[in-house]
């Protein structure tokens, strides 16, 4: 199957900066994304990759290994607000429509 | 721009009974995903919708149906309803050749008692 990785939960401190990984298999990879999603809401975009690299938006920045099949989201200066679940999500070709998704990591940001 | 709408965001039916969800995508979006959420299972893909044709869809069975409306407004049924099929069911839409980045909507919020 196309499972994709990621840890189930992870807690940090407010202001400090979290490292979420994901790995997924590479056969057929043709881009990643990573949503966030708050307790009881919709999940929303933060980024996406299909080169290797990383992209930077603000304190959020994601990074691609494609031949690795690895990706991981790193949040700077942690606030409260970000306190939420991080998927991370897999296009396998075809339409974009079909995104296989992780299970999420919950992030918990402490004072 | 709006964003995607979904109606009813809540709904209580009970086993055997029919359901039918609502979704109305970002003005210009001609694609809609549908996904079910569960604790257990995480966002799993249903099927997605293009110009009114299904162009895609995820290991569900036949009891959940789609279909997209020529305004791009998609309904997903599901037919005999169970127990486990409770769960948060969203919609998102993405313009088709732009970035394709997926935009979610509110969800729906079903319990099957």
């Amino acid at each position: 199957g196309q499972n994709i990785d990621q840890p189930t939960e992870m807690t940090a401190t407010e202001g400090a900066i979290v490292q979420i990984n994901c790995t997924y298999q590479t056969s057929g990879f043709n881009g990643l994304f990573w949503y966030q999603q708050h307790a009881g809401e919709a999940p929303t975009f933060l980024s996406y990759n299909v080169l290797d690299g990383l992209e930077e938006k603000g304190r959020f920045s994601s990074f691609l290994s494609r031949s690795k099949g690895y990706s991981y989201l790193l949040l700077k200066e942690l606030q409260m607000k970000d306190s939420a679940s991080y998927l991370c999500a897999v296009n396998y070709g075809g339409s974009q429509g079909n995104l296989i998704f992780g299970k999420g990591t919950k992030l918990s940001v402490k004072p | 721009k709006a964003g995607v709408t979904q109606t009813p965001r809540y709904l209580i039916k009970t086993r055997g009974q029919q359901v039918t969800l609502s979704c109305s995508p970002i003005s210009g979006h001609r694609s809609v995903s549908w996904y079910q959420q569960t604790p257990g299972q995480g966002l799993q893909f249903l099927f997605e919708y293009f110009s009114e044709t299904q162009r895609n869809k995820g290991n569900f069975p036949g009891r959940f149906s789609g279909r997209q409306f020529s305004n791009s407004r998609s309904e997903m049924n599901v037919s005999t309803l169970e127990l486990g099929d409770s769960a948060l069911y969203l919609c998102a839409s993405f313009e088709t050749g732009g970035s394709d980045t997926q935009y979610f909507g509110p969800g729906t919020r079903l319990t099957v008692l």
